[in-house]
């Protein structure tokens, strides 16, 4: 079955500091969206990609689709200690199915 | 904030143990998903429903077994518990539109099975 990828597994930065997750498939996707999911808590959505290399920014941070619709990022400026947490890219299937990536834990130290 | 409910939060019980973890959405959503979830791990898609009376078995195996009988409601059952099916389940609802939907998750149940 389709597989996204993403690097790195798990990355911990100062506050301050900036922080980037990269999200891979080897297929093109129609869509791609992101959640982060809190320690200990569920998965809540922050955003969808449609269009080849569609940039889209909320506040700290920026996502951005690939021109070729294969891969994605999410970087966020300056982090904060509420950014903690890991996050997901998410693939639309062709059976309106999600394929989540296998996840980027981000911890911030203050 | 999504509608979307889990029942218990937390469950320890034995090995061999029937059990229906419930889940629930006020949304009026089409779609609903169960994921099996390891602490820290990515979330694999064990049984989705496109409807009422609609199943499918997801991405992972998973000897649990699901029903649709109305809208709102998505239980998953598992007949024998064992320890190998300790994990995190998270039940997620979305619209049921063409184009790929924002999955809204509930709170998740955390089983533990000694």
């Amino acid at each position: 079955g389709q597989q996204v990828m993403q690097i790195p597994q798990y990355q911990h930065v100062q506050e301050g500091e900036d922080f980037t997750t990269y999200c891979n498939s080897s297929t093109t996707l129609s869509n791609i969206q992101w959640y982060k999911q809190r320690p200990g808590g569920h998965p809540v959505f922050l955003i969808q990609l449609v269009k080849s290399g569609e940039v889209k920014k909320q506040k700290r941070l920026t996502f951005q689709f690939g021109e070729a619709k294969k891969n994605s990022s999410l970087h966020i400026t300056a982090t904060q200690t509420t950014d903690v947490g890991t996050y997901f890219c998410a693939a639309l299937t062709g059976f309106q199915k999600l394929v989540f990536g296998t996840g980027t834990r981000l911890l911030v130290s203050p | 904030e999504a509608d979307i409910y889990q029942t218990p939060r937390y469950l320890v019980i034995g090995t061999g143990k029937k059990i229906t973890l419930e889940c629930s959405q006020t949304m009026g959503h089409d779609k609903m998903y169960w994921y099996q979830q390891d602490p820290g791990m990515e979330l694999h898609l064990i049984h989705y429903s496109y409807g009422v009376n609609s199943t499918e078995k997801g991405d992972l195996s998973s000897e649990s077994t699901v029903s649709r009988i109305r809208t709102e409601h998505f239980p998953l059952t598992l007949e024998s518990a064992r320890p190998s099916h300790t994990s995190q389940y998270l039940c997620a609802s979305a619209k049921g539109s063409a184009t790929a939907d924002t999955q809204y998750f509930g709170p998740g149940t955390r089983l533990t099975v000694l």
